[in-house]
């Protein structure tokens, strides 16, 4: 069975830094690319991060470019998100998701078909 | 970059009720459209891929439709447990070079 599972969440002032963490098993962790979704309090779902299946490419979304760096270890079948210079609005839930494959004419398609169930991250004075 | 804009951000429905849920796009996405659903305390679940395809173990009454610019998420009877925000999203933007996804802002479904 297919898992992921966040960790790393917790209580940070502005400024701070915190590295979030994504445990995988059940499936061939390599094969995929994984990416970092979060949802602010009372607000929808934002696209953070997203990294290629051997780690060569890493995208951002405009909010957290510059201040988050994703990574991976395909070794431990984990990714990473190490967040730096933390802002309030930074506070959310933060999941991993997994990129499936689901084919596609001139270029792939994907979607994320698992998801962890998140860690939650509050920057607070 | 590509904007995603839902419509409309609540509903009121009921049990049995056949519900849309529409999706726009800023510019051409061909089909690269995905549809997930949020229930209170779960992870997110994807629902539909590539606009209109059913993603494994998703019932039936759950549809998509749409290419271009203009997509829609249709519900033909509603369940109990089909109370939830539902997202949309394209993978168009994502290249191997420059890995990125863009969200709707979500339509919550409440119960009349």
């Amino acid at each position: 069975e297919v898992h992921l599972v966040e960790s790393g969440g917790d209580v940070v002032r502005p400024g701070g830094s915190l590295r979030l963490s994504c445990r995988t098993s059940g499936f061939t962790f390599g094969n995929f690319g994984i990416n970092w979704v979060r949802q602010r309090p009372g607000k929808g779902l934002e696209w953070v991060s997203a990294i290629t299946w051997n780690g060569e490419n890493t995208g951002y979304a405009d909010s957290v470019k510059g201040r988050f760096t994703i990574s991976r270890d395909n070794a431990k079948n984990s990714v990473y998100l190490q967040m730096n210079s933390l802002r309030a609005e930074d506070s959310a839930l933060y999941h991993c998701a997994r990129q499936g494959y689901f084919g596609g004419d001139l270029q792939a398609l994907y979607a994320f078909d698992m998801w962890g169930q998140g860690t939650m991250v509050t920057v607070a004075s | 970059d590509i904007q995603l804009t839902q419509s409309p951000s609540s509903l009121s429905a009921s049990v049995g009720d056949r519900v849309t849920i529409t999706c726009r796009a800023s510019q051409n996405i061909n089909n690269y459209l995905n549809w997930y659903q949020r229930q209170p305390g779960k992870a997110p679940k994807l629902l539909i891929f590539a606009a209109s395809s059913l993603h494994s173990g998703v019932p039936s009454r759950f549809s998509g439709s749409g290419s271009g610019t203009d997509f829609a998420l249709t519900i033909s009877s509603l369940q109990p447990e089909d109370f939830a925000t539902y997202y949309c999203q394209q993978s168009y933007s994502y290249t191997y070079s420059r890995p990125m996804y863009t969200f709707g802002q979500g339509t919550r479904l409440e119960i009349k």
